[in-house]
């Protein structure tokens, strides 16, 4: 069964406290992409990666860091310098070449 | 800055009705137009891509693309109450990600 797993469903943070958020895919897909949605807005890129090892900033990197060690997994963590990290983070995927991008459930940021 | 627009509602049609979703953006070299309906709570999922001028047909879905214009458009036959959703525009330039429109609310009433 092919598609994109967010894990946890959701996440508390506290104060100065670093966290990671999964991504997962099995759709064999180059691309992937991680996306901040806030109540009322639109989504807003964080960070992309092409390929394997490579990865480049989007509008709104600050306080964020990503990997991507594996074509299956990008992994996003929130620093403590996102100093307004309470948002629905959603990650994407596409085939390079393709513009299609594929979403997972997401995973909602709480800040304790 | 790169810009889409989008109406954000609430656009209320009856069940049965066509809803226009409209969508203008504003970079010329624009080449791919995607529209997501995401459900309250959910992530988006893809419904229709288009990718030059005219009219694309999905079943009751129809996504219609005016480049000369900067607009591109979803038009919903038939309403049902479960089309009740947010709908996002997304235009992607020659790079690689795509610009988000907030979105439009739809509300189907029965």
């Amino acid at each position: 069964d092919g598609g994109i797993t967010q894990s946890p469903k959701y996440l508390f943070r506290k104060e100065g406290q670093n966290v990671t958020l999964s991504c997962e895919q099995n759709l064999n897909h180059d691309a992937m992409y991680w996306y901040r949605q806030d109540p009322g807005q639109g989504l807003r890129l964080i960070y992309y990666s092409q390929i394997v090892n490579d990865f480049q900033k989007g509008d709104i990197a600050e306080g964020y860091s990503v990997s991507r060690e594996k074509k299956e997994s990008f992994p996003l963590t929130v620093t403590s310098a996102q100093k307004n990290p309470t948002a629905f983070y959603l990650c994407a995927s596409s085939n390079r070449g393709r513009e299609t991008q594929y979403f997972g459930p997401g995973t909602r940021l709480l800040v304790l | 800055q790169k810009e889409v627009e989008q109406n954000s509602g609430p656009l209320s049609v009856p069940e049965g009705a066509i809803a226009s979703l409209n969508c203008t953006y504003s970079d010329r070299v624009s080449q791919s137009f995607f529209w997501y309906r995401q459900y309250s709570g959910k992530s988006p999922e893809l419904i229709m891509s288009i990718y030059s001028n005219g009219d694309k047909e999905d079943g009751r879905f129809t996504a219609q693309l005016n480049k000369a214009s900067q607009y591109v458009s979803l038009l919903i036959r038939d309403s049902q109450p479960s089309d009740s959703a947010t709908y996002l525009c997304a235009v992607k330039d020659s790079g690689y990600a795509l610009n988000f429109g907030k979105g439009t609310s739809l509300l189907v009433t029965p």
